[in-house]
Parts: C-alpha cells; sequence; structure tokens
C-alpha cells in the first residue's frame, strides 16, 4: 500500500527560526518520487521539489533544504530562518510507477512576525 | 501562471443544482487529474484521465462524473450538490513519464448554499 504521513498539523515559529516539516511514506515499490508543494494563503498549489527513489543526495535551495532517508522511509523539509511569506500548507507526495499521485495530509506552517 | 486554467473560479449554487468544472491542461500534458479539497482537508483524489481515457478512480461520489475530451480539456460535473460539496476542486495535469510533476490550477471554489 501507498501512504503518506505528515504527523504535524499544525506549526507555529517565530520569525527567522528555523523549521521541520517531516514526512514519512509507505511504498513497496523500488521506484517511486517524492514531491513537496506549498499552498499559500491565496490557495494555490505550487510545486517545490522532486526526489526520485535512486537518489539519496540532500538538496538545498536558498533557504529550504529537503533530507531524503530511504532507511527511514523519510523526505524532510527544512525551512532556514523563517519568514512570515513561508507561511502556507505544505504537502508531501508520493508517486509510483503506476502514475498514482499520493498526498499527506499537509502541515500548517504559520511564521509569526 | 501554472499553464493548466480552471473555470470559474467561484462558484456559489444551491443545493439539488448541477454545475461543471472546466480544466484545460498545460500544453502537451495528456493526463488530467482532478482533487477535492474541503475546509481543512487534505487533498482527496477524485479521478485521473489519460489522453481521453479514465486512467484511476479514487473517492469520487456516485453524483459525481468527468470527462476528458479529444482535445485534452477535462470537465467535472457534479449534481445533486450537498452542503458538504462545497470545497475547492483542483485540476493538475502531468504528462506520462514517472518522474514527472503534477501541475495545479488555481482551483475552482464551490460554494453551496
Amino acid at each position: 500500500a501507498q501512504k503518506v504521513t505528515q504527523a504535524q498539523t499544525e506549526i507555529s515559529v517565530v520569525e527567522k527560526e528555523d523549521v521541520t516539516l517531516d514526512c514519512v511514506y509507505e511504498t513497496r515499490d523500488t521506484t517511486y518520487y517524492l514531491f513537496w508543494y506549498k499552498q499559500p494563503p491565496s490557495g494555490e498549489l505550487v510545486f517545490l521539489i522532486r526526489r526520485n527513489s535512486f537518489d539519496e543526495q540532500n538538496e538545498i535551495s536558498g533557504r529550504y533544504s529537503w533530507n531524503f532517508q530511504k532507511s527511514t522511509s523519510s523526505f524532510n523539509f527544512t525551512i532556514t530562518a523563517s519568514q512570515v511569506v513561508d507561511s502556507a500548507v505544505y504537502f508531501c507526495a508520493l508517486r509510483h510507477t503506476g502514475n498514482q499521485f499520493y498526498f499527506g495530509t499537509g502541515t500548517s506552517l504559520t511564521v509569526i512576525p | 501562471d501554472s499553464g493548466v486554467t480552471q473555470t470559474p473560479k467561484h462558484l456559489i449554487t444551491a443545493t439539488g443544482q448541477r454545475v461543471t468544472l472546466r480544466c484545460s491542461p498545460r500544453s502537451g500534458d495528456l493526463s488530467v487529474y482532478w482533487y477535492q479539497q474541503s475546509l481543512d482537508q487534505g487533498l482527496q483524489f477524485l479521478i485521473q484521465y489519460y489522453n481521453g481515457e479514465e486512467r484511476a478512480k479514487g473517492n469520487i461520489l456516485e453524483r459525481f462524473s468527468a470527462q476528458q475530451f479529444p482535445d485534452l480539456h477535462s470537465e467535472l460535473n457534479l449534481s445533486s450538490l450537498e452542503l458538504g460539496d462545497s470545497a475547492l476542486y483542483f485540476c493538475a495535469s502531468s504528462v506520462p513519464s514517472g518522474a514527472n510533476v503534477l501541475t495545479f490550477g488555481a482551483g475552482s471554489r464551490l460554494t453551496v448554499l
């Protein structure tokens, strides 16, 4: 069965703090893809990153970084020096070769100025 | 602009009515997905089409139906509407490759009064 768990429903941090959003997935496939999407208050869903199951390299993009660990089936997302504009709901998703996307329930991040 | 166009952006209607939501995928994308996001809920997968044919079905009610036309645009029909159908309905498109990303439209917000 394919499943994505985002155990943190809501997180609040003060501006400039670092914050990590957790994502744990389940799949029996050896080939799969992991994604993070951002949904700001305006409502649209914005793609942030994609990772395939063969690439465990961590990635950094500005203040964003992603830690993919197959050993723990986790794909965590860290925002460094958070800003008010980072306030949004963040979704983790899994796609396997069957072309289906499985989304977690999302983590609502509030950055307090 | 993601390249995925959804109309209408907002729709207010009464219980028992029927509405049609329209989606034009990004140029070159053959797959269209429909998702429902109710208040404070995650993304519920409804249905997927690939090049005109239904590919996968999720938690789609019998009162709901969809299709993808030869020009690849898709319509989601919601009938006998109930208050609980009030939600944000997203369309997303992708090319048929395992690594590819779901690109979301801005969503259609349906309010049933």
